[in-house]
C-alpha cells in the first residue's frame, strides 16, 4: 500500500481563492482525520470521519472551511475563500478500528501558502 | 473534553545527554497515549503507545494517571533523535485523536 496519499503537495494561492486539498485513505481504514499544523498551534484536529460520516467537525476554523468525504477511498477539504492566515501544513490521516494501538497514519502534507 | 499539553516548543540539549520531553493531558475517562514523532522531511509516525509499554529507538514513556502526565524519556540523546515530537491521545468511543502543540528537539553534536 502506497500509505495515505494527499494532492497537492504545495500550493500557492491568492487570498481569495477557493483551494481544495485531497486525500486518498488506506485502503480498508475507517477512520479519515484532517488536521491542520502550523509553528504557533501545532497539530490542530480539524475534522474526523468514522465510514465516510462526519464525527466531529469542532475543529473547523470557521464556516470558510468545510469538508467531505463522498466515499470511503476519497476525501476533500477546501476553503473558500482562501485568507493569509490559511497557511499551514494540511495532513490527512488513516485508522482502522482495532489495529494494533489504533495507530494513525499521515500522509506527506499539502503546504498551502496564501498570498 | 480532552487536551493534550506539551509545555515545551522547544527542547536543546548536548549529544549524550539525558532527554525528557513533558507532556500533560485531561480526559476524564482511560485515554491511550501516544508519542509521535515527524523527522525533517518526513511524514509524522507513530514513536511509541503507552499500552505497549515499549521501547523505541531508546526512549520510554510511562502513563502517570496521577499526575495525568506521559513523559518521553531517553537516558542518552543522538543526534539523529533531532526532530518534532507530539504527544497523542486517543478516547471516547469514537477514539477522537488529539495532539499536543509539539516540542522541537535538537540534539547539538
Amino acid at each position: 500500500d502506497a500509505g495515505v496519499i494527499q494532492s497537492p503537495r504545495h500550493e500557492v494561492t491568492e487570498m481569495g481563492q477557493e483551494v481544495t486539498l485531497r486525500c486518498k485513505p488506506i485502503s480498508g481504514h475507517d477512520y479519515l482525520f484532517w488536521y491542520r499544523q502550523t509553528m504557533m498551534r501545532g497539530l490542530e484536529l480539524l475534522i474526523y470521519f468514522n465510514n465516510n460520516v462526519p464525527i466531529d467537525d469542532s475543529g473547523m476554523p470557521e464556516d470558510r472551511f468545510s469538508a467531505k468525504m463522498p466515499n470511503a477511498s476519497f476525501s476533500t477539504l477546501k476553503i473558500q475563500p482562501s485568507e493569509p492566515r490559511d497557511s499551514a501544513v494540511y495532513f490527512c490521516a488513516s485508522r482502522v478500528q482495532g489495529s494494533p494501538g489504533n495507530t494513525i497514519y499521515f500522509g506527506e502534507g499539502s503546504w498551502l501558502t496564501v498570498v | 473534553a480532552q487536551r493534550v499539553t506539551q509545555p515545551e516548543k522547544l527542547l536543546s540539549v548536548f549529544k549524550g545527554a539525558p532527554v525528557e520531553l513533558k507532556c500533560n493531558y485531561s480526559y476524564s475517562g482511560s485515554p491511550e497515549l501516544f508519542w509521535y514523532v515527524q523527522y525533517s522531511r518526513q511524514r509524522l509516525q507513530l514513536l511509541l503507545r503507552h499500552i505497549s509499554r515499549e521501547s523505541i529507538k531508546g526512549f520510554t514513556a510511562d502513563l502517570n494517571k496521577g499526575e495525568t502526565s506521559f513523559h518521553l524519556k531517553k537516558p542518552f540523546a543522538q543526534e539523529e533523535d533531532s526532530a518534532m515530537y507530539y504527544c497523542a491521545l486517543s478516547s471516547g468511543g469514537y477514539q477522537k485523536v488529539t495532539f499536543g502543540t509539539g516540542t522541537k528537539l535538537q540534539v547539538i553534536p
